[in-house]
C-alpha cells in the first residue's frame, strides 16, 4: 500500500527466538497500530501508538512489545516466539483517531515451529 | 459498540450493482457506520463511512435507513477485483483503532 510498508512479508522462525516485525511509513501520521489475523477470530488489535514514545496496549498484548522512537517507525517485538503466535500481522496508520480512512499495510505472515 | 450482522456470502455479475446489507438494530445514536473490504491476502482497505446520511464516494454509495437500524454498501458496477470480505462496523470514534472486524461477507462477482 502507498505510504505504509511492513517488513519481512514472510517469516519462518522457531520457537523460543526474539522476533522484529517492522512498519515504515512516509505519510507522517500521527497514529499507527499492529494488528493480527487469525481465522475465526478476525482481526486483533496488539498495541497501538499516538505518537512518538507513546503507545498502548491492544486486546492482545502479552507475549508482544512495541517501540516507537520515530513517527515513520512501529517496531512489533516477540521476545520469545511461541507457535500460537503464528500469524498474519498487519499494520495500520491514521490521521486521527477516528474509525475511518485507516490505511493498511499488505502484512507479514509470521510462522513460528 | 452496537453489535452488526451480514450475510455470509454473496454473489454478483460482473457490471451489476453489488448491495451489501448490514443488520445494526442496537446502534445508538452517536455511532458511525463504516464499511472496510480486505481483497485476499491484503489489509483491509476503508471504503466509506457514514452517521444518517446517505453518503457516496468514488469507490462506493451508503444507504443507512431512516431508523439506522440496517444499511446498505453498493458498489455500482462490481468488477472482478471487487471479489473481497467486506466489513460492516459501527463504533463511535475516537477509537484509538479499536475497530472490531467481525466475519463480513465475501463477495463474489463472477464473469
Amino acid at each position: 500500500d502507498a505510504g505504509i510498508t511492513q517488513s519481512p512479508r514472510h517469516k519462518v522462525t522457531e520457537t523460543g527466538t526474539p522476533v522484529t516485525l517492522r512498519c515504515h511509513q512516509t505519510e507522517n501520521h500521527r497514529y499507527m497500530y499492529w494488528y493480527r489475523q487469525d481465522p475465526g477470530h478476525g482481526l486483533r488489535l496488539i498495541h497501538y501508538s499516538y505518537g512518538v514514545k507513546d503507545t498502548d496496549k491492544g486486546e492482545v498484548s502479552d507475549g508482544y512489545s512495541v517501540s516507537r522512537s520515530k513517527t515513520e517507525d512501529f517496531l512489533l517485538t516477540l521476545e520469545s516466539a511461541t507457535s500460537s503466535q503464528t500469524s498474519v500481522y498487519f499494520c495500520a496508520i491514521s490521521e486521527s483517531r477516528d474509525p475511518w480512512g485507516y490505511t493498511f499495510g499488505s502484512g507479514t505472515r509470521l510462522t513460528v515451529v | 459498540d452496537a453489535k452488526t450482522t451480514q450475510p455470509p456470502s454473496m454473489d454478483c455479475a460482473e457490471g451489476r450493482a453489488a448491495n451489501l446489507p448490514c443488520n445494526h438494530s442496537t446502534i445508538s445514536g452517536n455511532e458511525y457506520v463504516y464499511w472496510y473490504r480486505q481483497i485476499h491476502s491484503q489489509g483491509p482497505q476503508y471504503i466509506i463511512h457514514g452517521l444518517k446520511n446517505n453518503e457516496t464516494n468514488e469507490m462506493a454509495s451508503l444507504i443507512i435507513t431512516e431508523d439506522r437500524k440496517s444499511s446498505t454498501l453498493i458498489l455500482p458496477h462490481a468488477t472482478l477485483r471487487d471479489t473481497a470480505v467486506y466489513y460492516c462496523i459501527v463504533r463511535v470514534g475516537p477509537s484509538y483503532g479499536k475497530l472490531t472486524f467481525g466475519q463480513g461477507t465475501i463477495l463474489t462477482v463472477h464473469p
